[in-house]
């Protein structure tokens, strides 16, 4: 099984920061990444798929990058609606698996 | 526009069993994988199981991910563009919310779910 090691498991940010999150993955692989965002009492929403496509509908300060074992989930200029809790999942192969998560807390 | 509108919340004691469902609608069924997550009370993600409705009117692919193996069955009615979760015996450790989601084709490749039902809070207790 690929195991995705998720850091920070929090970060305190303000409105306007740039907030990066990061998956390391226990083996090289390419491009079947996704990244959601849950708040409380919520379903996931998708954000990035195949590790750097935004979904539909999602703004542009959400973008996604990396390769091999590293990829990173950036936000760029946080919006009050950003706070909340943020995984990757790798899809390369089953079974497959989040990272741990990442809450991202108001400063 | 996609849905999924799960069945509501449960509450069970330690031994019955229990199948929740899944209803699709605004997407070819038949053509998308169908994922299951759970997520126990405070905790993080954890992806359960596959299934592939497929156009045949038999059979369809499933899979499961090691912690979950025996532990529950999907299935899924093409009939009804309806999914299931279902437990023959649970466990108080069987708590929690359960997600499905019609998950997201890149040509043969699953991509992560893109469209989630709004889960199942199933709670087992004595």
């Amino acid at each position: 099984d690929i195991q995705m090691t998720q850091s920070p498991s929090s970060v305190a940010a303000s409105v306007g920061d740039r907030v990066t999150i990061t998956c390391r993955a226990s083996r090289t692989f390419n491009t079947w990444v996704a990244w959601y965002q849950q708040t409380p009492g919520k379903a996931p929403k998708l954000l990035i798929y195949a590790a750097s496509s935004l979904h539909t509908g999602v703004p542009s300060r959400f973008s996604g990058s990396g390769s091999g074992t590293q990829y990173t989930l950036t936000i760029s200029g946080l919006q009050p609606e950003d706070f909340a809790t943020y995984y990757c999942l790798q899809a390369n192969s089953f079974p497959y698996t989040f990272g741990q998560g990442t809450k991202v807390e108001i400063k | 526009e996609v849905q999924l509108v799960q069945s509501g919340a449960e509450v069970k004691k330690p031994g019955e069993s229990l199948k929740i469902s899944c209803k699709a609608s605004g997407y070819s069924f038949t053509s998308h994988w169908i994922g299951w997550v759970r997520q126990m009370p405070g905790k993080g993600l954890e992806w359960m199981a596959i299934i592939y409705p497929g156009d045949s009117d038999a059979s369809f692919d499933a899979r499961y991910s090691p912690s979950f193996q025996g532990q529950v069955t999907v299935s899924v009615d093409k009939s009804n563009d309806t999914a299931y979760l279902q437990w023959s015996s649970l466990k108080a450790s069987d708590t929690g919310m359960y997600y499905c989601g019609k998950t997201k084709t890149e040509g043969v490749a699953v991509a992560g779910i893109d469209y989630w039902g709004q889960g199942t809070l199933v709670t087992v207790s004595s």
